[in-house]
This record gives structure tokens, sequence and C-alpha cells, in this order.
């Protein structure tokens, strides 16, 4: 089946990493998405990783993938009050065709001086 | 280069009537892609378009439909609107050639059904 877990909320303080963990269930997905949004905007690319990939970092993103667990992990380092926002974690099933992705619910992250 | 634009922004509708919502892609992406969001079922794929075609649809009831021109521009239709249908619509495009198949989104419609 297709199914992507995400927490919900995350709390950190300015300048610590932030770590924000996802699991999916469809092992043919071959590229799996990381997406921003800020309050009443549409989604923002981050990043994305290819499933033969353990870890891509981009800037201050890190992006872990543990295809054995089906585990993604988004690390932000020293984040700032600006990576405030919800991120969503996304599949692209093989099956899907080429555009559709299944979402996570979202990880609200809150950032805190 | 331009992002995806999306119009309107806002729209309010009432019960029962219908609506349609219009996507401009990205210069040169002829794949465009509709997603509904809601709080209680998040973000859910509805239809993807490729050169006026409709390659794939999602998990949603007849009511929702769409298309695509030949500029690539789309639109998605929602007729007898119930109150179920109040939600964000994202239109997203991705580059022809691919991978890794990323797709940009514009910034929504958010429909309310009063």
């Amino acid at each position: 089946g297709e199914d992507v877990e995400q927490s919900l909320f995350l709390s950190v303080r300015e300048g610590d990493s932030s770590v924000i963990n996802c699991t999916y269930t469809d092992s043919s997905s071959t590229y799996l998405y990381w997406y921003k949004q800020e309050p009443g905007a549409g989604l923002q690319l981050l990043t994305y990783i290819f499933s033969n990939m353990d870890m891509k970092q981009d800037q201050r993103l890190t992006v872990l993938l543990n295809k054995k667990d089906k585990h993604l992990s988004l690390r932000i380092a020293d984040t700032q009050t600006g990576d405030s926002a919800i991120y969503f974690c996304a599949e692209r099933p093989l099956s899907g065709g080429y555009n559709k992705l299944i979402f996570g619910a979202g990880t609200r992250l809150a950032v805190h001086p | 280069k331009a992002g995806v634009t999306q119009t309107p922004r806002y729209l309010i509708k009432t019960r029962g009537q219908q609506v349609t919502l219009s996507c401009s892609p990205i210069s040169g992406h002829r794949s465009v892609s509709w997603y509904q969001q809601t709080p209680g079922q998040g973000l859910q794929f509805l239809f993807e378009y490729f050169s006026e075609t409709q390659r794939n649809k999602g998990n949603f009831p007849g009511r929702f439909s769409g298309r695509q021109f030949s500029n690539s521009r789309s639109e998605m239709n929602v007729s007898t609107l119930e109150l179920g249908d109040s939600a964000l619509y994202l239109c997203a495009s991705r580059p022809d050639r691919g991978p890794p198949y990323e797709q940009y989104f514009g910034p929504g419609t958010r429909l309310t059904v009063t």
C-alpha cells in the first residue's frame, strides 16, 4: 500500500539542528522529496533523494535515507526563525505514474529564540 | 522564470454551484498536476495532464474534472459543490525530462463552499 507517516510537531531553539522524520511504505518509490509550506502559501521543493542513495547534503539541509527500514529524515542545521513552517515528506511510487506523489501529513516546525 | 500561477487565489461558492480553477505552468513545462489539501485528508492527488491528455487520476468522484490546453495551461472544474470540497487546490508543473521528476507548486486557490 501507499502511506507516508510523519510526526506532527517539532519545536527547536534557534541555532540548534532540527531533525524531521518520515516513514514510507512503498518500496518501489524511486524518489523521495521534501517540501516546505509556509502559512498561506503553496509547497516549496526543498530537496529530493534517489532511492539508491544513503545521504544527500544541500547547504544547511541533509537528507538521510534508510531504504531497508523505509525511513527518511531531513536535518536542518543552524535552524532559523525563517525555517518555521510545515514540512512534508513525499514518495513517488512507481505505480503512480510520473506525477502522483503520496504526502505525509506534514510536520509543523516551530523555532523559538 | 516565472513560477506556477493559479487564479483566482480565493473563491467563495455556495453548495450546489460549480467552479473552475485555472493554472499556468512554468514556461516550457507540459506536465501539470492538481492536488487537494484539506486539514482532514491532507494532500491528495487529483489528476495529471501532459500535452492535453489526462494520464492519471486520483480517487475522486466524477464531479472533479480537468483539462489542459495546447499552451499547457490547465483548468479544473468541480460541479455540484459540497461543503467537503472546501480546500486549498494546488497545481504543480514539472520539467518534461526526468528524473528526478520534481514538481513545482503554485500558491494554490483557496475554495470555500458555504
